[in-house]
Order: C-alpha cells, then structure tokens, then sequence
C-alpha cells in the first residue's frame, strides 16, 4: 500500500522567509501524481501544486515550488517570500491508478510577522 | 470553475438521530465523489467512493450501515449519518472529480461540514 510521511509536524518561520517542507512516499508504481494541499484556519483545501512522476522538470507556481526525487522517492515545498496568508496545514499527497488520494500527517506552518 | 458546495456547514443533533449532508459540483459533473472525516489537527481518512448509479466503496473499518453513501445523479452524493452519537463528531469534507477521457484530474474539495452529537 502506497504511503506518505511527513516527518515535520510543526514549522515556523518569519515573514518574508524560505521555508521548505518535506514529504516521503512509497510506492511500487512507476506512474502517479504527487500533490501539496494548503487547508488554512477555514479548512477549505486548496490545491497548491501538483507534480506528474513522469515529467522530471519540477512544477512551480509562482512562489511555490517542489523538488521532485523519484529514485528517493521525496517531494518537498518550497515557499519564498513567505507571507501571512501562507499560514496553514500543508498537506503532502499521492495517487494513482483509482485516483484515491493518500494524505501525508501534514505539517502545520505559521509565518510569524 | 470547479466548485464543490456542502450542505450544512455546520450541524448539532442529538445522540441517536440522523443527520445528512450534501455534497454538489456546481459547475462541473462529478462521476466520483469522495467522502472524508478529519479529526482535530490531524489529516483528512478516507471513508468511501461514491460512484454515480452505484453503490459506495468503503474504506476498511468504515461502518457502511452508520454511513449511508448516495450518489444519485452527476453532481451530487449525500452522507448519511444514521444513529448519530457523539463519538460520530467529526469535520466531514467531501471532494468530487471531474469526468475525462483517461486522464488524472485533481480532486476538488468541498468546504467541509462540522458535525457535532451532543
């Protein structure tokens, strides 16, 4: 059965700060989608960036990125210029096949001002 | 687009009754609903996979006669929680993912409903 582990329970960091959060995964599968949710204080999920195993290039958004290592099988967030509106439960997740996501324990980030 | 609504937002019944909520894509049809239960400060468990004119696949260990699944048409699936007490308390979030030809496409979440049982 295909796991996520994120091993940071709590970050903190100061506005305006790089911070980059860790996720593992296992998996047999050669083919899957890797994603990063946001769920702030309102515990609306919110799709931050998705990565196909595929595709070798990472994905960014704006000022999100991943750095994708299928061999270690890690896909870790990095956010830039960390803002207020960042703070939030982070959610590392994994699919595949019957597209049931797996969740990660998540990670709860607060940016300090 | 893609927005997932669920009805109630929040919900306070009494031990024994039963409670439903809904779960609707409003701008999109959704062959493959999910229903999920998150405790405080922990991740989101699947409970089960709602597919449009079938019956509900449930994860292990989720009661199938405590949680009535119904997926009756294209953009909606209800959770039933029947004989409610106060250990069912829990956020309740649904997701739905859109129909396409073969292709993964993310799943969309709705906003959550609070359930408490007193």
């Amino acid at each position: 059965a295909q796991t996520v582990t994120q091993s940071q329970p709590e970050m903190s960091v100061q506005e305006a700060e790089t911070v980059t959060l860790s996720c593992t995964y296992d998996t047999s599968e050669n083919n899957y989608y890797l994603f990063w949710y946001k769920q702030p204080p309102s515990r609306q999920m919110i799709l931050v960036i998705r990565q196909e195993a595929y595709k070798q290039q990472n994905a960014t958004e704006n000022r999100f990125s991943v750095n994708f290592q299928k061999a270690a099988k890690s896909f870790s967030l990095k956010i830039s210029d960390s803002q207020l509106g960042d703070t939030a439960m982070y959610f590392c997740a994994f699919v595949q096949g019957a597209q049931k996501l797996v969740f990660g324990q998540g990670t709860r980030l607060t940016i300090n001002p | 687009g893609a927005v997932v609504s669920q009805h109630p937002s929040w919900v306070i019944c009494k031990s024994g009754t039963s409670v439903k909520i809904e779960c609707r894509s409003l701008d999109f049809q959704a062959t493959t609903m999910f229903w999920y239960r998150q405790f405080p400060k922990q991740s989101l468990m699947l409970m089960a996979t709602s597919n449009e004119g079938s019956k509900a696949t449930y994860e292990q260990g989720v009661e199938k006669d405590k949680f009535l699944i119904n997926h009756a048409s294209l953009t909606l699936s209800t959770l039933t929680v029947t004989s409610a007490h106060p250990e069912d308390s829990s956020f309740y979030i649904c997701s739905a993912n859109p129909w396409t030809s073969g292709s993964l496409v993310e799943q969309f979440f709705g906003p959550g409903t609070r359930l408490t049982v007193l």
